[in-house]
């Protein structure tokens, strides 16, 4: 298995870009989720999926999108970045919904500028 | 809403020694509390889960205590190494379940 992986690894863009990170699991997983990684903020939550087709907000939602129309894909959307975005984004993914062992990708890092 | 606090951001200690992190929750007692480790540049993996009612939970050197009374667990690296080096994160869920939530992390330096 290769678990959890997120692309691309590093992206630099303008304010005012869109762009869409990407995420795949392979472990047949039905919770995924999305965080941002700041230093001195820690991990906080920014959307969540219990399953194909239901998603829902976490902490800081506003200025992403997301979908989840397979198990196995959640990609985050950045509709028009803000150099607030720059930061470092994990996603995961755990059997269910509140399940014990949460499996995290290695990260994208942006900088948007 | 739920808060964490892992009291230290640093820990630095030298190699054989046992290291102690802290992790405190406000609010409501969760059904169980995880611990995590990040290394530079990667992203968390998971380490050991207490459940409330287990006082104690060991996986090698490490040791980790869960006090619901104190809302309150500690993690202990035993005979620590300089590979243990690392910032290591607690996290537990909130109320709803729907979301793990996470410390701010404590990072260990273990010096030879």
């Amino acid at each position: 298995n290769a678990g959890v992986t997120q692309t691309p690894k590093f992206q630099v863009l303008k304010t005012g870009q869109s762009m869409t990170l990407q995420c795949a699991q392979d472990m047949n997983h039905e919770y995924m989720s999305w965080y941002r990684q700041d230093p001195g903020m820690g991990l906080r939550l920014i959307h969540y999926s219990v399953g194909a087709g239901i998603t829902d907000q976490g902490e800081v939602p506003n200025g992403y999108n997301v979908s989840r129309s397979t198990t196995e894909d959640f990609p985050l959307r950045l509709l028009s970045a803000a150099p607030s975005q720059t930061s470092v984004y994990f996603c995961a993914s755990n059997i269910i919904v509140g399940g014990e062992t949460q499996y995290f990708g290695p990260g994208t890092r942006l900088l948007v500028l | 809403s739920q808060k964490i606090e892992q009291n230290s951001e640093a820990l630095n200690i030298q190699e054989g020694k046992t290291a102690t992190l802290t992790c405190n929750y406000t609010n409501y007692s969760p059904a169980y509390l995880q611990w995590y480790r990040q290394d530079p540049g990667r992203g968390p993996v998971f380490l050991l889960l207490i459940r409330e009612n287990e006082k104690e939970k060991r996986k090698e050197r490490l040791k980790v205590t869960f006090d619901t009374t104190l809302k309150q667990s500690l993690f202990h690296i035993t005979a620590s190494q300089p590979a243990d080096s690392a910032t290591y994160l607690c996290a537990l869920y909130n109320q709803a379940g729907t979301a793990l939530i996470f410390g701010k992390g404590t990072t260990l330096s273990v010096s030879s």
